[in-house]
């Protein structure tokens, strides 16, 4: 796929509310389902992941929905503190050695 | 917590010259990845590497690139003769257990620059 380059789409959001990110994946076959978090200089963490068999996970103040009729990814985050402010991305797995990631939204906590 | 490690952390080097990047994934995986990311660009996927040998690679992952599992700990990204479009950063990730093959985790990544 074509990348975004440097102007990635972001979401601000005030400190305590709640953030969605959005994901649209992009193979129908795909069975497995990641969002990680990415800091400036550093590597993707995990954040959680969810398998095709569900449509909702929720793990320590997130919360990852998955709608496979339009191929449609979201992570919720709770209470969103400012070491949420990160860039976030959905990772798909279409097969069993690939992983193909989104584009990525960077979320800014307001104080 | 286990953790990926990468070295090194910077790697500056002569177009032309080969560079191989390192990786201690974590000790009870048995997948094995090897990404890019151009500055302020999406993860790329290079290849994947399971029971020594690759599993899959991408169409970025050309001749100019292999990888090796040389000890049973370590796992190699070498690129033969460094074009400036490598310079990137390189995230090796390593993942599943005998019982689950998916979740994968992350390194730090190595900062390439080719001059």
């Amino acid at each position: 796929g074509e990348s975004v380059g440097l102007h990635l789409p972001t979401l601000s959001v005030q400190e305590g509310d709640n953030s969605i990110i959005n994901c649209a994946y992009s193979n129908s076959a795909s069975d497995y389902f990641i969002w990680y978090k990415q800091e400036s200089g550093k590597g993707p963490q995990f954040i959680i992941d969810i398998r095709s068999n569900m449509d909702k996970r929720q793990g320590q103040r997130v919360t990852v929905l998955l709608n496979k009729t339009v191929k449609h990814l979201s992570l919720q985050i709770a209470a969103t503190q400012p070491g949420d402010s990160a860039v976030y991305f959905c990772a798909e797995k279409p097969g069993t050695y690939k992983y193909i990631f989104g584009t990525g939204t960077r979320l800014k906590v307001l104080a | 917590e286990p953790e990926v490690t990468q070295t090194p952390s910077h790697q500056v080097t002569q177009m032309g010259q080969e560079v191989i990047l390192r990786c201690v994934p974590i000790s009870n995986h048995l997948y094995f990845y090897w990404y890019r990311q151009i500055l302020g660009q999406k993860v790329e996927f290079l290849v994947s590497f399971y029971n020594n040998e690759i599993s899959e690679k991408s169409e970025i992952f050309d001749d100019q690139f292999s990888v090796e599992r040389p000890d049973g700990s370590n796992f190699t990204l070498k690129i033969r003769s460094t074009k400036l479009e490598d310079s990137a950063m390189y995230f090796c990730a390593s993942g599943g257990t005998s019982s689950s093959s998916e979740t994968q985790y992350f390194g730090p990544g190595t900062r390439l620059l080719v001059l």
